[in-house]
């Protein structure tokens, strides 16, 4: 079946570094998103990887490794306004997502 | 530019009773999708359509219907609400799905629905 797995929450301190780790196992494979999510709002696009190694976008930077079937999604220099879900999602032969169930990252002062 | 609308916002429903959800594009999207997303798990698809006049079912469709006369609409219907549908739904949007494009999808604000 298909599937992916990251962890259900996560907490880090303002100004430092996190790794949100994403295992996947899909039909196929076109490509894996990450989405971000505040409580109550719609998610929202923060990057994409179908080739494998390190995409970076200001503080946020992705990795994809294919044969691992493994990604992150690495944020630095972490602010208050971080705090939220991070979705994790693969893209499968049919070119539909599969979702993770997301990550909640609390950020304290 | 709006982007993607969904109306109502939030809606308490009777069970049995039938409830159409409203989506509303205006990036001149091909594709577009249904969702549902409930506490501890990922977004479930539930309806999509790759372009106007086609729809396909996704994972969970049981219960639910769509239709996409044109471009920009892409309505979800409810036919007979039971409470396992309450959930928050989001409609989302991409410019292409298939060969030659893994377009990303952009997301409507969500309707929260409670069926009782």
């Amino acid at each position: 079946g298909q599937n992916i797995d990251q962890p259900t929450e996560m907490t880090a301190t303002e100004g430092a570094i996190v790794q949100i780790n994403c295992t996947y196992q899909t039909s196929g494979f076109n490509g894996l998103f990450w989405y971000q999510q505040h409580a109550g709002e719609a998610p929202t696009f923060l990057s994409y990887n179908v080739l494998d190694g390190l995409e970076e976008k200001g503080r946020f930077s992705s990795f994809l490794s294919r044969s691992k079937g493994y990604s992150y999604l690495l944020l630095k220099e972490l602010q208050m306004k971080d705090s939220a879900s991070y979705l994790c999602a693969a893209m499968d032969s049919n070119y539909q997502l599969i979702w993770g169930a997301g990550t909640k990252l609390i950020i304290k002062p | 530019i709006a982007g993607i609308t969904q109306a109502p916002t939030s809606q308490i429903l009777a069970a049995g009773r039938r409830m159409t959800l409203r989506c509303t594009q205006d990036m001149r999207h091909n594709a577009m999708y249904w969702y549902r997303q409930d506490l501890g798990l990922g977004l479930r698809l539930i309806h999509y359509s790759n372009t106007a006049g086609t729809t396909g079912k996704g994972e969970v469709p049981d219960g639910y219907s769509v239709s996409r006369a044109n471009t920009d609409d892409f309505p979800l219907t409810l036919a007979s609400a039971v409470p396992s549908q309450t959930s928050v739904y989001f409609c989302a949007s991409s410019d292409s799905s298939g060969p030659g494009g893994a377009d990303t999808q952009y997301f409507g604000p969500g309707t929260r629905l409670t069926v009782l």
